[in-house]
Parts: structure tokens; sequence; C-alpha cells
């Protein structure tokens, strides 16, 4: 267990609906990143917050995906309009300031 | 070409064997290096962290990164069934850019 936790674990969904997952990182880390893993593939990029700023979006992030992370605390992951090709594993990953990033166990969503 | 590569196996190997894992990148910016491990199912686990080049050893595990030839390895002595499970390259840039990850080496330590 590295102290960061996700939540839902699993989310099955129907196309064209919205989904949020939740982050709770490690409390003295003020690096938090999310990943989307699919099948077979390493995790990829998606953002990164110093403390309540998001400093970096991947062009994986559509107009459909927004993050926050109110407080610098946990962060949200919100996926609108959800499509087939969203289904993946949500990893939440939070950094030192040497870069020793830990991950949380992820959210599996399937969209139907 | 992508930024990190690695030949995704399966590798399957007897216990106790010596495994070598390797990963090659592109990015000569890269200066961070990491292992993770992925059981099934389970978000990565941070296993080794390597700065530049040179040799960083941990128990049975030993990380080798030679960034003229933009090489990393990793090698598992005496490797035990638990050590079955995928495992990821993972350098960065900078102390707290984001990881760039390889597709994964999934290993097979059979009893």
């Amino acid at each position: 267990d590295t102290g960061v936790s996700q939540d839902p674990r699993h989310k099955i969904t129907k196309r064209g609906q919205n989904v949020t997952f939740r982050c709770d990182p490690i409390s003295e880390h003020n690096r938090l990143y999310w990943y989307r893993q699919t099948l077979g593939q390493g995790p990829e990029f998606l953002t990164y917050f110093q403390n309540e700023a998001q400093l970096e979006k991947s062009r994986l992030l559509s107009d459909r995906f927004s993050a926050e992370r109110p407080k610098g605390s946990f962060s949200t992951l919100e996926i609108q309009r959800t499509e087939q090709g969203d289904s993946a594993m949500y990893l939440c990953a939070t950094g030192t300031r040497d870069n020793e990033q830990f991950f949380g166990p992820g959210t599996r969503l399937t969209v139907l | 070409q992508k930024e990190v590569e690695q030949d995704p196996g399966p590798l399957s190997v007897p216990e106790g064997a010596i495994v070598s894992l390797n990963c090659t990148y592109s990015n000569s910016a890269f200066q961070y290096f990491m292992w993770y491990r992925q059981y099934s199912r389970k978000g990565p686990e941070l296993l080794m962290y390597t700065y530049s080049s040179g040799n960083k050893e941990d128990g049975r595990f030993t990380a080798q990164v030679d960034k003229s030839s933009k090489y990393i390895s990793l090698f598992i002595r005496d490797s035990q069934p638990s050590d079955s499970a995928t495992y990821l390259c993972a350098p960065t840039k900078t102390s707290y850019d984001k990881v760039i990850f390889g597709p994964g080496t999934s290993l097979s330590v059979i009893p």
C-alpha cells in the first residue's frame, strides 16, 4: 500500500454518461499526476498538478476531460459524454521532490 | 519511433534464474530512470530509481543505466515466483516531470 487511494476501484457506465474519479494523495506530496493505462501498454500521462495548480495537460486530455485539485489536497478527474475508447485504468500518482512517483491502485473504467 | 521501448515478452524463467530486462529510449534529455513492477490489475509499484548513468543495487535487484547508448537494464538475481509481474521502464527528464513509460515486459518465474 503506497498511501495513495483512489475511488471508485471499478466503474461501469453507459456511453454518453459522465463519470468522476477521486484520488487522495500522500499528504506531504505536493505533486499529483493522472495517467491512463490500456491493456498491454504502459501508463500514459494525462495531467499534472503542483499543489492546486494544473501545470501540464497531455494532448490525450480532450475537451471532455477535466481535472481539479482544490486546495492542493485530493484531486478529481471527470470524463463527460464517455465513449467506448475511454475504457481504461485511470491511475493517480503522487510525487516527492526527487520525483519518486507513487501510484494508487487505479480506477478501472468500462464504457458499454 | 516510440520514446521508450521494451520487449513485451512474455519472458518465462525457472525459479532461481538470473533475469535480465532491457529498455531503450530515444530522448537524450532523460536524466532520471525508474523501474516499476506491476502485478495484474494493480497500480505500478516503484522498484528502482536511479539518476544519470551508473549502477544501483537493492537486494536482489540491480539497475544499470548507460546514457551514451540510451540503454537501461534491470537484473533480478535468484528470481522467485513472486517476481512474476510486468516490469515497466520509466525515464523522466527532471525531478518533477511526467514519467514516460515503456510498454512493459511480462515476466513469469516458474517454481
